[in-house]
């Protein structure tokens, strides 16, 4: 069974650029998850998704970061302009549904200069 | 109050000993525990899943859950350099949101 596909591994770009990135749940798994995971932390979510509805997404910062599950398959999450603090690890994990354990892609690291 | 409560560490153990990392929560509600590790510089991978009182047993691993003190633990028997990694406990609240911990830092010393 494939895992979690994530890309790019490894994103560097300019605080008040735009970065996109891109999740690919295992087949099967109704609900999708994004993490945020800034070091030395545990993970925290951002969205989550059942097929392409969103379930949560109380901690995401609607005013700069969005994220949609076209299809109820793939996702994309987009920050829009970047701000230093928002170097991290981002995180996609994917589960068959809501309660049952998550499986998490390799991430990307994400850097801002 | 934090939601999940981890000692960050580290917690150095010598090779072959039983390492026991420790995990509080405050939801009672919560309904389903469970353990990742994380190597540096990887994603979490699930290593132990308990939904009910009592121990639970995987090879070397053991978890154990205590709802009434809100407390969810890790035994790792017969630790192993190849151990020593970051242990996220994560916690799933009654709306479904999976809680994590800061993790707890292992060193398994030869």
């Amino acid at each position: 069974e494939a895992g979690v596909a994530q890309s790019p591994r490894y994103k560097i770009i300019e605080k008040r650029q735009s970065v996109a990135f891109w999740c690919n749940p295992i087949s099967g798994h109704a609900t999708l998850y994004w993490y945020q995971q800034i070091l030395g932390q545990g993970p925290k979510l951002l969205i989550q998704f059942q097929n392409n509805g969103v379930v949560d997404d109380s901690q995401l910062p609607k005013d700069r970061f969005s994220a949609e599950r076209l299809k109820g398959v793939d996702s994309t999450l987009k920050i829009q302009p970047a701000k230093l603090e928002d170097s991290a690890v981002y995180l996609c994990a994917s589960s068959k549904k809501g309660d049952q354990p998550q499986h998490f892609g390799d991430g990307t690291r994400l850097s801002i200069l | 109050q934090k939601e999940v409560e981890q000692n960050s560490g580290p917690l150095s153990v010598p090779e072959g000993a039983i390492a026991s990392l420790n995990c509080t929560y405050s939801d009672r509600v919560s309904q389903s525990f469970f353990w990742y590790r994380q190597y540096s510089g990887k994603s979490p991978e699930l290593i132990m899943s308990i939904y009910s009182n009592g121990d639970k047993e995987d090879g070397r691993f053991t978890a154990q859950l205590n709802k009434a003190s809100q407390y969810v633990s890790l035994l790792i028997r017969d630790s192993q350099p190849s151990d020593s990694a970051t242990y996220l406990c994560a916690v799933n609240s009654n709306t479904g949101k999976l809680i994590f911990g800061q993790g707890t830092t292992l060193q398994v010393k030869p």
